[in-house]
């Protein structure tokens, strides 16, 4: 069975920074481009970021609104994501998603793990 | 903000075909693909390029695409198909899902 399992959420002051893990397990994690998505409270999916897979020199993407200050790495070795998140905003508070592009783009995704950026 | 375009909210009644469009300008060369996500879960993949389905999803769901825009149909819609669908396209700008459409079945 495929799983996503997303962790290290929490609450966090405005400015700081905190790295999220997805623990992949049920697929071929080093040969799957993952991807993280977030939704604000009672807002849409936004898109963040994707890193490919070793075949593709594990390119990365980011979407150009996060203006740098976000960074997804991975260890294939542990099949886990990491999203690293600095200079975080008010704005920055939502539920984070891990997802992965398998046979079918997204056809699998984390429980989501809940970031709250306040003071 | 969303390049792909989708109207807020759709309301039908049961048994009723619910359509949810979204529109883009990539539509035309890239594929569309839909989520469902029900309150307080993830979402979920009901089609994807513009008109597969994967296993398990219901078949009253089908998909279809016609230049700028694509079009998520739910034929004979139940009353658990109420949720939020958002359609996902590569090449659409800023975020490449669409702001997302509340299905209302009742």
């Amino acid at each position: 069975e495929v799983q996503l399992v997303e962790s290290g959420g929490g609450l966090v002051q405005p400015g700081g920074s905190l790295k999220l893990s997805c623990a992949a397990s049920g697929f071929s994690f080093s040969d799957s481009a993952i991807h993280w998505v977030r939704q604000a409270s009672g807002k849409g999916l936004e898109w963040i970021g994707r890193m490919k897979s070793r075949p593709s020199n594990y390119a990365t993407t980011y979407a150009a609104s996060l203006k740098g200050r976000f960074t997804i790495s991975r260890d294939d070795s542990k099949n886990t994501a990491y999203l690293q998140m600095n200079s975080l905003q008010t704005e920055d508070t939502a539920v984070y998603y891990c997802t992965r592009v398998g046979a079918k783009p997204f056809d699998n995704w984390g429980q989501g793990a809940l970031v709250t950026v306040s003071s | 903000s969303s390049e792909l375009t989708q109207p807020p909210s759709v309301s039908v009644s049961p048994g009723q075909t619910a359509r949810i469009t979204c529109s883009g300008d990539a539509l035309p060369k890239k594929y569309a693909h839909w989520y469902q996500q029900k309150s307080g879960q993830a979402p979920v993949l009901v089609i994807y390029e513009d008109t597969k389905r994967p296993s398990g999803i219901p078949e009253r769901f089908s998909g279809s695409s016609s230049g700028t825009m694509a079009t998520l149909t739910i034929s004979g819609a139940q009353v658990d198909d109420e949720a939020d669908y958002y359609c996902f396209s590569t090449d659409s700008g800023a975020n490449p899902f669409g702001g997302g459409t509340k299905l209302t079945v009742l």
